[in-house]
């Protein structure tokens, strides 16, 4: 069962242009997760969602920043117009949700390491 | 909303030693608390969670205690090698319908041969 798979792992953009981070969760988990981590800190909530669906964005910038999860193919959190302050590891995370016994549990991917130059 | 800190921020033991990272949150209807290893350059892996209708779980080298009413939980590691070497990171979340991860900002334990 392969794990949760982001893409790209390191993305460099500058300042102004757009970023699109991928996020395939584990198979048969259909609830994904994204947290931001700045260096040396924890990670952050961003945004939930269901397939088609988005849960709970109290996490994420209200403006530049947006997510899907459609309901082919993998979930994309967007930043357009990126600034300095965006650089960070953004990660995904699933969970299955709804099975017995692993309510909450949420496995991460390897993250993606945006730099704004 | 949750607030999780996390103590000591950095952890030096020698191989062999056993190690304690302890966390406490702010809101009394967390009863999830993850703890999730992270080496370096990939993405947090879990090592071990509890609920809150436990007060401690083990597996191998690795425990966890809950105590609910001081609202702190602690992870410790027994035996400790050069490979357990990583940034440990708590969490807590409200095990009811989905929820979203509280953090604390992180361990670094580095363990000397």
């Amino acid at each position: 069962n392969a794990g949760v798979m982001q893409n790209p792992r390191h993305l460099v953009r500058r300042r102004g242009q757009e970023a699109r981070l991928r996020c395939s969760p584990m198979k048969g988990h259909s609830h994904v997760y994204w947290y931001r981590q700045l260096p040396e800190e924890g990670l952050k909530f961003m945004v939930y969602l269901q397939k088609e669906n988005i849960i709970d964005e109290s996490g994420m910038p209200k403006e530049r920043f947006s997510a899907e999860f459609p309901k082919e193919g993998p979930s994309i959190l967007r930043i357009q117009q990126v600034v300095r302050g965006d650089s960070a590891a953004y990660f995904c995370a699933s969970s299955p949700f709804g099975l017995a016994g692993d309510t909450d549990t949420q496995y991460f991917g390897p993250g993606t390491r945006l730099t704004v130059l | 909303g949750e607030n999780v800190e996390q103590h000591p921020s950095t952890l030096s033991v020698q191989e062999g030693d056993s190690a304690v990272i302890k966390c406490t949150y702010s809101d009394s209807a967390s009863n999830y608390f993850p703890w999730y290893k992270q080496e370096l350059g990939k993405g947090p892996q879990l090592i071990i969670d509890i609920r809150s209708n436990v007060g401690e779980k083990k597996d191998q080298r690795i425990a966890v205690t809950l105590n609910k009413t001081a609202k702190h939980f602690s992870l410790h590691i027994t035996e400790t090698q050069p490979e357990d070497s990583a940034v440990y990171f708590c969490a807590a979340s409200m095990d009811s319908g989905y929820s979203t991860l509280t953090f604390g900002k992180g361990t670094m334990l580095l363990v000397s041969p």
